[in-house]
C-alpha cells in the first residue's frame, strides 16, 4: 500500500492532453514539493518533474506538473507513442521523515 | 554530469545477506548524496536510504532500520547497500541514485539512477 495515491492506468489517444493525479496528506504533499518519474518498460525511472512544476534540462515542455493542497497533477500534451510508461509520484514525508511514492499509474496511448 | 553503474544480478538464498554496489563517475563523489529505491516485481517504488559521503552518515526507511547497511568508499566513489535476513519478499530490482542536496539537506528527488541490480531470494 503506497503512501501517495495514483490511478493505476491512463489512456488517450495520440495528440490528445492526458492528466494523472496523485493524492496525499498534510505530511507529505501538503508541506512539501512534488517530483515526477516516468519509467519506460524495462528500464530505470527518470525524472521528470521536480519541485513541483520544474522541468530538468531535456524534458519536452509537453510534461507539466501542479500542486494544489494535498494533491499534484502530472499533465501531458501532445501524446506521443513514446509516452507509453508508468509514472510515479513522489513526495518527502515530514512523519516518515523520508521520500515516500505513488504506486503508479501505467499510461496508454490507444 | 554524474552517471551511476551498479553490480551484477544477485540470486540468494533466505536469510542470507546480499551487498550491491553503486560506483559514481563523472562527479565529485564526496558532495552528493546517493540514495537506494527498490521495486518489486510489477510493484511500485520504495525508498530504502541514503548516505551523504561527505558526512559518511547514513539515513534509513523506518521499514529498513537493522536490516540495511549503507556505505560509501570515496578512494573509490562506490556507494554500497546491504540487506541482511533475506526473505522472499525482498526479491526486487534495487537502484541507487543520486538524490538531490540542498547544501547538506536532502530534497528527496533522485537524478540519475543506475541501471538497476535484480535480486533473486529463492531456496
Amino acid at each position: 500500500q503506497s503512501v501517495l495515491t495514483q490511478p493505476p492506468s491512463a489512456s488517450g489517444p495520440p495528440g490528445q492532453r492526458v492528466t494523472i493525479s496523485c493524492s496525499g496528506s498534510s505530511s507529505n504533499i501538503g508541506d512539501n514539493t512534488v517530483n515526477w518519474y516516468q519509467q519506460l518498460p524495462g528500464t530505470a525511472p527518470k525524472l521528470l518533474i521536480y519541485s513541483n512544476n520544474q522541468r530538468p534540462s531535456g524534458v519536452p515542455d509537453r510534461f507539466s506538473g501542479s500542486k494544489s493542497g494535498t494533491s499534484a497533477s502530472l499533465a501531458i500534451s501532445g501524446l506521443q507513442s513514446e509516452d507509453e510508461a508508468d509514472y510515479y509520484c513522489a513526495a518527502w514525508d515530514d512523519s516518515l521523515n523520508g521520500p515516500v511514492f505513488g504506486g503508479g499509474t501505467k499510461l496508454t496511448v490507444l | 554530469q554524474v552517471q551511476l553503474a551498479q553490480s551484477g544480478a544477485e540470486v540468494k538464498k533466505p536469510g542470507s545477506s546480499v551487498k550491491v554496489s553503486c560506483k559514481a563517475s563523472g562527479g565529485t563523489f564526496s558532495s552528493i548524496a546517493i540514495s537506494w529505491v527498490r521495486q518489486a516485481p510489477g510493484q511500485g517504488l520504495e525508498w530504502m536510504g541514503r548516505i551523504i559521503p561527505l558526512l559518511r552518515i547514513p539515513n534509513y526507511a523506518q521499514k529498513f532500520q537493522g536490516r540495511v547497511t549503507i556505505t560509501a568508499d570515496k578512494s573509490t566513489s562506490t556507494a554500497y547497500m546491504e540487506l541482511s535476513s533475506l526473505r522472499s519478499e525482498d526479491t526486487a530490482v534495487y537502484y541507487c541514485a543520486r538524490e538531490h542536496l540542498m547544501g547538506a539537506t536532502p530534497m528527496g528527488w533522485f537524478d540519475p539512477w543506475g541501471q538497476g541490480t535484480l535480486v533473486t531470494v529463492s531456496s
